[in-house]
């Protein structure tokens, strides 16, 4: 819901253009990672995802990348829509908690027309 | 499939007051779980369950209680509301009970406790 944006970071894009959201994880033993959207109102919807033994992924208009030097998860969406207005955010999963994954707080998207 | 519902959407309590939040899902999935999300806060674990009659603690499960009778329904009870329950309630399934399945979220349950 909308109490819940409250306070993220926003990223704003024009329709059509590239966009770029970031995550920094918490835990180099991490092995799985995913990506979520959360429209307003709504449960999360998964996007992609990736295991650590991947450093790119593609999906249809939605690449993650994942940098496990820097601990750093990217996901991009290409020619952005005004659909793709939500917050996203990332989730992993480290090896030690085997359903106990770690959310990060979100990043919310706006399409600008 | 109706995936994963929950009610109800909106509830509001007094303090001391118990309820039971639904959770329901015609997927056949083994695994479900419970969630909150608090502004600021990134999703947190409450209880899951990795089939009928099993269920374990997750992250935060101080004041709730769950069940699994069946595979399809996974209810969470508040013993007795505290404002610090109030929260947007998430119900998750997935279909196996390995680490790397797909989890698909309920549209939530708004509590308020005053």
């Amino acid at each position: 819901g909308e109490s819940v944006g409250l306070h993220l970071p926003t990223l704003s894009v024009q329709e059509g253009d590239n966009s770029i959201i970031n995550c920094a994880y918490s835990n180099s033993a991490s092995d799985y990672f995913i990506w979520y959207k959360q429209e307003s109102g709504k449960g999360p919807q998964f996007i992609i995802d990736i295991r650590s033994n991947m450093d790119k992924r593609q999906g249809q208009r939605v690449t993650v990348l994942l940098n496990k030097t820097v601990k750093h998860l990217s996901l991009q969406i290409a020619a952005t829509q005004p659909g793709d207005s939500a917050v996203y955010f990332c989730a992993e999963k480290p090896t030690s908690g085997t359903y106990k994954y770690i959310f990060g707080t979100g990043t919310r998207l706006k399409v600008l027309a | 499939n109706a995936g994963v519902t929950q009610t109800p959407k909106f509830q509001v309590l007094k303090t001391g007051q118990s309820m039971t939040l639904q959770c329901a899902q015609d997927m056949n999935h083994e695994y479900m779980s419970w969630y909150r999300q608090d502004p600021g806060m990134g999703l947190r674990l409450i209880h899951y369950s990795v089939g009928a009659g099993i269920t374990d603690q997750g992250e935060v499960p101080n004041g709730y209680n769950v069940s699994r009778s069946t595979t399809e329904d996974f209810p969470l009870r508040l013993l007795s509301a505290a404002p610090s329950q109030t929260s947007v309630y998430f119900c998750a399934s997935s279909a196996g009970t390995g680490e790397y399945y797909e989890q698909y979220f309920g549209p939530g349950t708004r509590l308020t406790v005053t």
